[in-house]
């Protein structure tokens, strides 16, 4: 399983854009990488997955560049109900899920 | 269409009984899991189950016991529960392994004392 490193935490502001940049430098070739969502007290919900180059839903965009060892998770214009853990995993069709810390977004007034 | 519950969602006990955390879902999905979240470790899982009657271990699977006699139910027995149990225990589903998108139930926090 690839291993990935993400910020353990980030501030912003409502309104804002947040980037959220996760690496993964040993990611294989059937790896796909997957965001998920965590708010206080409830469990992890999936937000977007990826394999290359870019991925949009209604709730975030999720960024791969050509090498894919890395990624960066985009929320548009945040408000604070963004404010969450959010987790970053790296894996391929055979492999279960494995959460690391995350990244605790603070999104202030 | 509750989705996937668990029950309770909290629970105190003491060191050696036997603990039993229910997990339901209703989705038909073929694979359940649980994990247990703890303050700087993240989630880890602690086992999962393919269909009816198959299970494997996770991560964490030391001091559990699972059974899966029907798909939509997933119980997680800790047989002599420990202090080092004491955590939030999350029940996932989800289509197949390999779609990575599971959903979780709301939880249950054990409280071993």
């Amino acid at each position: 399983l690839a291993k990935t490193t993400q910020p353990i935490s980030m501030d912003s502001y409502e309104g804002q854009e947040v980037n959220i940049t996760c690496s993964h430098n040993n990611i294989a070739t059937n790896d796909y990488i997957t965001w998920y969502q965590q708010f206080p007290s409830q469990g992890p919900r999936f937000i977007i997955q990826g394999y290359k180059t870019k991925v949009t839903n209604e709730v975030a965009s999720l960024f791969i560049p050509a090498d894919r060892k890395s990624s960066t998770l985009s929320l548009p214009r945040v408000s604070l109900s963004d404010t969450a853990v959010y987790y970053c995993l790296v894996g391929g069709n055979t492999d279960k899920l494995i959460f690391g810390t995350g990244t605790r977004l603070q999104v202030f007034p | 269409d509750a989705g996937i519950t668990q029950s309770p969602r909290y629970k105190i006990t003491e060191t050696g009984r036997q603990v039993t955390l229910m997990c339901h879902q209703t989705w038909s999905h073929s694979y359940m899991f649980w994990y247990r979240q703890d303050l700087g470790h993240g989630l880890r899982l602690i086992y999962y189950s393919a269909a009816a009657d198959i299970t494997d271990k996770g991560e964490v699977p030391d001091g559990y016991v699972v059974s899966r006699s029907k798909t939509e139910n997933f119980p997680l027995t800790l047989e002599s529960a420990t202090r080092s149990q004491t955590s939030v225990y999350f029940c996932a589903s989800g289509r197949d392994l390999s779609s990575y998108e599971q959903y979780f139930g709301p939880g249950t926090r054990l409280t071993v004392t």
